[in-house]
């Protein structure tokens, strides 16, 4: 069975710095895998995902992850973070095997100080 | 399109009542799922539709859970009786086609309480 595992439940970040939010995941097929964003009393929404084509994936919101499958890892980047970036990030995984359903991560709460 | 529509937004019931929750997925989308989310457990994906048809339950927690989906644009989620330890925030969640890489979208959720 598929799983993710993010590093770090909350990280604080400076405006204009850089945010890295880690996942790592366990597939004992190819992976398929998901960022998503929960703003606050909000749904989940889709930041960008990986389909087996290119590594290095770019989402909206000048977010981007980078599968790397020697660390089976799928981290999350944005070079500067904005207020609007404080929000719970959620990792998911799927694959052939799950029939596509998703399994997510814990979450990461983002919070940006001036 | 008005992305997929919960309701209530929020609930309030006493332990022992009958909770029904409400969910209209995006048009045209064939596949529906219903989340739970609690501070414990994260993210539970309960059930899933496809054309109507649940496909898997394998995540509805006890016999005192169960959903419905009568026609391709809305389904419910209801508990009979409620506990307490059914307050979370349940999502309902609606893609086009289960297809490996395909998105969901989710609804922005119904916050239940059972006191």
């Amino acid at each position: 069975a598929q799983s993710v595992t993010q590093l770090g439940s909350h990280v604080s970040v400076s405006e204009g710095a850089l945010v890295l939010l880690r996942c790592n995941y366990s597939s004992s097929v190819p992976p398929y895998l998901f960022w998503y964003v929960q703003y606050p009393n909000q749904g989940l929404q889709l930041l960008l995902k990986y389909t087996s084509a290119a590594t290095l994936v770019k989402g909206i919101n000048g977010f981007e992850a980078e599968f790397k499958k020697s660390e089976t890892s799928f981290h999350l980047t944005k070079p500067s973070a904005h207020m609007s970036d404080a929000a719970e990030y959620f990792c998911a995984v799927s694959d052939n095997a799950s029939w596509g359903k998703l399994q997510f991560g814990a979450g990461t709460q983002v919070v940006v100080t001036p | 399109d008005a992305g997929v529509i919960q309701s209530p937004r929020h609930e309030v019931t006493e332990m022992g009542q009958e909770v029904t929750l409400r969910c209209k997925p995006i048009s045209g989308h064939d596949y529906l799922f219903w989340y739970r989310q609690t501070m414990m457990r994260g993210l539970e994906l309960l059930i899933y539709f496809n054309n109507n048809v649940p496909i898997d339950d394998s995540g509805m927690p006890e016999d005192r859970f169960s959903a419905k989906m009568p026609n391709a644009s809305f389904s419910t989620l209801k508990i009979q009786p409620s506990e307490p330890r059914d307050s979370a925030v349940y999502f309902c969640a609606s893609s086009l086609n289960i297809g490996r890489t395909d998105t969901q979208y989710f609804g922005p959720g119904t916050r239940l309480t059972v006191l």
